[in-house]
């Protein structure tokens, strides 16, 4: 069966600092993957997405980065955060075509 | 383009009460429709999804949803309600014909559960 990981869980970080967030799924391949947001007390906000290695869309212009080093590796990064920043990451995949199933979540406290 | 609204930000239920959370979206071609359940500080986990066949859905924990194309509805509905059932659900539309498979999620409803 397949498996979605998230690291860390959570991560307080200050302003204008680096940030890296991995998640990796196991027992499937070529899956697509997705970054997602949720701000405090709102909905998901898709902010990345890849359907294969080094082929990744971008929905939201932001300071925030993403890549897939290896098929099931995909890294949300960031080089200075903003108080904006702070939120919950949830990483999500799915096969061609159907549903997404979601990772536990990384909370990012930015002081 | 496709949107999905939760007219109910917030829903507080009697635990054993029926409950129904509404979903309405909008989609120019034929949808997939989805039904997600969040608990405080995890992630999104999949209650049920309708891609076709008969409208009445049935999922996990003695949830159902049904598919009214008339109304542009996917109403998620459980006949008796439990304390462990209180979390933020979030209704969700995609396409799935294309590579990105990309949903459109409703803004959720948070069930609060009396006892």
């Amino acid at each position: 069966s397949q498996t979605i990981h998230q690291w860390p869980a959570t991560l307080v970080q200050p302003v204008g600092s680096p940030l890296s967030l991995e998640c990796t799924v196991e027992g499937t391949s070529n899956p697509n993957l997705y970054w997602y947001r949720q701000a405090a007390g709102r909905g998901l906000q898709l902010l990345f997405y890849s359907i294969g290695i080094d082929q990744i869309s971008s929905e939201v212009p932001q300071n925030l980065s993403a890549s897939r080093p290896q098929d099931r590796q995909f890294i949300l990064s960031s080089k200075k955060l903003l108080l904006s920043d702070s939120g919950f990451y949830l990483c999500a995949w799915s096969p061609r075509a159907d549903t997404q199933y979601f990772g536990p979540g990384t909370r990012l406290t930015v002081l | 383009a496709q949107s999905v609204t939760q007219p109910d930000i917030h829903i507080t239920v009697s635990e054993g009460a029926s409950l129904e959370l509404r979903c309405n979206y909008s989609y120019g071609a034929t949808p997939y429709l989805f039904w997600y359940v969040q608990s405080p500080g995890q992630g999104l986990q999949l209650l049920l999804k309708y891609f076709s066949g008969d409208t009445l859905v049935q999922g996990i924990k003695g949830f159902e949803a049904e598919f009214k194309r008339s109304q542009s509805s996917f109403n998620l509905r459980k006949p008796s309600v439990h304390w462990s059932d209180a979390a933020e659900y979030f209704c969700a539309v995609g396409p799935l014909n294309n590579a990105g498979n990309m949903l459109t999620f409703g803004g959720g409803t948070r069930l609060m559960v009396k006892p």
